[in-house]
């Protein structure tokens, strides 16, 4: 049974930093993992995406990177701002199409 | 405009009722989910359809019936409601084939049982 966890699960952080966020999972026969933002009170939007066959994907300030072999993706927001606290949540998805999301972390960028 | 979309997006109700929640997706996709996110944030995944056939059943309870009419709809029936179903349900879609589909999120459902 797949696990998903991500650390910290909250994180609180002064405006401009740089950030990583972690994921790890139990069991490495994936299909994809993708890193999910939600804001309160609102739907998941997603971030980005990445194929079992590949390393890393980015998305402007976004960066994510995963290692199957170990079970680990990470999220690596860059240059901090307001507008990026939520709560980021990892999804990784198997062959028969079932996803299984961690808990998430809250960030919060102070100003 | 939206992609998922998902009604009523609050919903509350009493003990023993029951209660439809409807989705409908205008993206093309093949295969629609219903997760359900309870009061620590927690999001598990409850059914998916491809294609208006069942794929995944995730030991919900009978009471709980998805159906699909067709492949832009996925609703969600719930029979004699319990105190525990209350949580924020929300629908989702993805292309079906292909490891770069992503999935789409409605705005979620809030449902409180009382």
């Amino acid at each position: 049974k797949q696990e998903v966890t991500q650390i910290p699960a909250a994180l609180s952080v002064p405006e401009g930093e740089n950030l990583v966020l972690n994921c790890s999972f139990t069991d490495s026969a994936i299909y994809n993992l993708q890193w999910f933002r939600q804001d309160p009170g609102k739907g998941l939007t997603s971030l980005l995406l990445i194929q079992s066959s590949q390393r890393e994907q980015t998305s402007g300030r976004l960066n994510a990177s995963l290692d199957k072999s170990s079970g680990r993706s990470t999220l690596y927001i860059a240059a901090s701002q307001p507008g990026d606290s939520a709560t980021y949540l990892c999804a990784v998805t198997n062959n028969a199409g079932k996803s299984t999301f961690g808990d998430g972390t809250t960030l919060t960028v102070k100003p | 405009d939206t992609a998922v979309s998902q009604t009523p997006k609050y919903l509350v109700t009493q003990m023993g009722n029951d209660k439809s929640i409807k989705c409908e997706q205008n993206l093309g996709h093949d295969t629609m989910y219903w997760y359900k996110q309870d009061s620590k944030k927690f999001l598990k995944i409850m059914f998916s359809y491809n294609n208006k056939e069942l794929i995944i059943n995730e030991t919900v309870p009978n009471r709980f019936s998805p159906k699909s009419p067709d492949k832009a709809h996925l609703n969600l029936h719930i029979n004699s409601l319990e105190l525990g179903d209350s949580a924020v349900y929300f629908c989702a879609s993805s292309q079906v084939r292909g490891s770069s589909e992503k999935l789409f999120f409605g705005s979620g459902t809030q449902l409180s049982v009382l």
